[in-house]
């Protein structure tokens, strides 16, 4: 039963244009996401989060939004750049629980 | 500010043989994660600890995986014996405190034979 769902494991954006990547997540009792990127061999390092009482988050280039009805969640990056290139993971917090459950990826290629 | 830092960053055994990770995590952070990611999946929470007390083991198989934190600073997450699904990077985060965003090291990427 896996709680939080990334179903695209890759995209590809030309440069310049939006990359936008999803996650949907099924506890009600998640209450705090954020967004991870990864590039290989490297660990995860924190992109972006968004607490339950917002709708939106915006930083430079980096947007993500959440829609709490329909348990969904996603990241916006414009302009996508080659760099952006990474494999991107979704994770959703019980803070109550201290508990991070994390999606499986998605794969982002920006070709130049 | 230091990054997590683990070692070591590969290892291969064979099957029935122990292994052990070592991971430092940021000064001043009090909750440290262990956790398991195989390829093509997120990583997967093993052992979440705050400061040397347990909070969540849900997941860690234990009659052959342990965990501690000694002092509440540096972790040391052990395998006895490995099976050959334990092939994974095994990835060592830290945060301030329960769902505040994690600082990963760069993992230990561990190969049974």
């Amino acid at each position: 039963d896996q709680q939080v769902k990334q179903n695209s494991p890759s995209l590809s954006v030309q440069e310049g244009r939006i990359s936008i990547l999803n996650c949907d997540y099924t506890n009600s009792m998640f209450d705090y996401f954020l967004w991870y990127k990864k590039y290989p061999a490297e660990g995860p390092t924190f992109l972006i989060s968004i607490s339950s009482i917002k709708d939106k988050n915006e930083d430079g280039r980096f947007t993500v939004f959440l829609n709490k009805s329909a348990k969904h969640l996603s990241l916006h990056i414009v302009p996508s750049q080659p760099g952006d290139s990474a494999v991107y993971f979704c994770a959703a917090v019980d803070t109550n629980a201290g508990k991070s459950t994390f999606g499986d990826g998605t794969t982002l290629t920006v070709k130049p | 500010e230091a990054g997590v830092a683990q070692s070591p960053r590969y290892k291969i055994i064979e099957k029935r043989q122990s292994v052990a990770f070592w991971c430092n995590p940021i000064s001043g952070h009090a909750t440290l994660y262990w956790y398991q990611q195989i390829l093509g999946q997120g990583p997967k929470l093993l052992i979440q600890f705050q400061n040397n007390g347990v909070v969540d083991d849900s997941q860690l198989p234990k009659d052959r995986f342990s965990a501690e934190r000694l002092k509440g600073v540096d972790s040391t997450l052990k395998i006895q014996p490995a099976k050959l699904e334990d092939s994974a990077v095994y990835l060592c985060a830290s945060s301030l405190g329960y769902g505040q965003p994690q600082h990963f090291g760069d993992g230990t990427r561990l190969s049974i034979l």
